[in-house]
């Protein structure tokens, strides 16, 4: 299986901070990997496919990067609708894997 | 606009059964490969089998393989998850997804004695 870990595993940030996020993958995987962001009792959002490519409707504050084994996610200013965790999804190999999570707190 | 809704979760007893459905709308669900992606509470998210567009080919993490059987029905723009021999561990939110792009809010699978 490819396994995903994520940098940090929290983070506490002020408002207008920029935030990155790092994933890596136990092997390469090209650029297939996917960001969400999930909100307490909420469903996961996609934010991010293919490595850098934005959802429909995700706003450009958000931004991805990287390919085989290491990615980032950026937000480059953070706002208060932004305080969630923040997941890696390879999907490259099966079974799918998910990274452990990034929650990002406000200082 | 995309819609998934799920449905079917409940309490269930170690070694039962439930069947999950997913009625899927608002996008070409016959020419969409569907997921499902399960979270335990208070934990991450686990990916849990996909099924091809014509349901050729499914997909499973190796914890379910056995117990779990995912299908569809393009007819009826539905997505199902068979989940038998439950066990505790197996209690978590169940999303239904699209191609990983878009996702149902999820129904609570809850197993215990």
């Amino acid at each position: 299986d490819t396994q995903m870990t994520q940098s940090p595993s929290s983070l506490s940030a002020a408002v207008g901070d920029r935030v990155t996020i790092s994933c890596r993958a136990s092997h390469g995987i090209r650029n297939s990997v996917s960001w969400f962001q999930q909100k307490p009792g909420k469903a996961p959002k996609p934010l991010i496919y293919g490595a850098s490519i934005l959802q429909s409707g995700v706003p450009s504050k958000f931004s991805g990067s990287g390919s085989g084994t290491d990615f980032t996610l950026t937000i480059s200013s953070l706002q208060p609708e932004d305080f969630a965790t923040y997941f890696c999804l390879q999907y490259e190999t099966y079974p799918r894997t998910f990274g452990p999570g990034t929650r990002v707190e406000i200082k | 606009e995309v819609q998934l809704v799920e449905s079917g979760g409940g309490l269930v007893q170690p070694g039962g059964s439930l069947r999950l459905s997913c009625a899927a709308s608002g996008f070409a669900f016959d020419n969409t490969w569907m997921d499902w992606v399960r979270q335990a509470p208070g934990k991450g998210l686990e990916w849990v089998a996909n099924i091809k567009m014509d349901g050729s080919e499914m997909y499973y993490v190796d914890s379910v393989k056995g117990r779990f059987t995912i299908s569809r029905d393009n007819a009826k723009n539905s997505l199902f998850l068979q989940l038998n021999s439950l066990r505790i561990e197996d209690t978590a939110v169940y999303y239904c997804s699209a191609s990983l792009n878009h996702w149902g809010h999820g129904t609570l699978v809850t197993v215990s004695s």
